[in-house]
């Protein structure tokens, strides 16, 4: 499978939890960005991240949210302490780079977060 | 102003006929752009990117690009009631990140 692979796709945690959300890109591709989306609201940017450097992190909460991507492995996002304003929909996306004409984010099939 | 804005819709188009689908954008500096078909429950998918002005055409899709007048369409011919989804509008000015609008509902009535 070359896409965008993301798991786990359903995970539900108790408030106080962490989650873990992993993200492996397309092969080649080295640009990882993270979404959120709440239901029936649209895409929220979090973070941008290249291999072992954070390039944007705007859209992410200051607190309980932090995010990698190591030079080996998946990017992770991860949420300490988690609430049940947390319960979304997180989506990755990958693309190659960021330079215009190589920029189009390819989507994976998303982690649906449950807070208990 | 948002950076992206879309018709939060829905857009309701019979079964056959052309669904127009628009987005303005307010960065002048804007090169690429994008648009996504999202069902729901699904992730967005990609249908057309489009940098040039004029039209781009992919199948029943085209994609229409005015930067002067800084807006971007999709047009959906023969819309068939597996096109109902929200279409996402993306906009890359080049130096920083994509932006996304919200996204229009489009339902096509059988």
């Amino acid at each position: 499978n070359a896409g965008v692979m993301q798991n786990p796709r359903h995970l539900v945690r108790r408030r106080g939890q962490e989650a873990r959300l992993r993200c492996s890109p397309m092969k080649g591709h080295s640009h990882v960005y993270w979404y959120r989306q709440l239901p029936e609201e649209g895409l929220k940017f979090m973070v941008y991240l290249q291999k072992e450097n954070i390039i944007d992190e705007s859209g992410m909460p200051k607190e309980r949210f932090s995010a990698e991507f190591p030079k080996e492995g998946p990017s992770i996002l991860r949420i300490q302490q988690v609430v049940r304003g947390d319960s979304a929909a997180y989506f990755c996306a990958s693309s190659l780079q960021a330079l215009v004409s190589t920029d189009t984010q390819y989507f994976g099939p998303g982690t649906r977060l449950t807070v208990l | 102003q948002k950076e992206v804005e879309q018709n939060s819709g829905p857009l309701s188009v019979p079964e056959g006929a052309i669904a127009s689908l628009n987005c303005t954008y307010s960065d002048r500096v804007s090169q690429s752009f994008f648009w996504y078909r999202q069902y729901s429950g699904k992730s967005p998918e990609l249908i057309m990117s489009i940098y040039s002005n004029g039209d781009k055409e992919d199948g029943r899709f085209t994609a229409q690009l005015n930067k002067a007048s800084q807006y971007v369409s999709l047009l959906i011919r023969d819309s068939q009631p597996s096109d109902s989804a929200t279409y996402l509008c993306a906009v890359h000015p080049g130096y920083q990140k994509v932006t996304f609008g919200t996204g229009t509902k489009l339902q096509v009535i059988p």
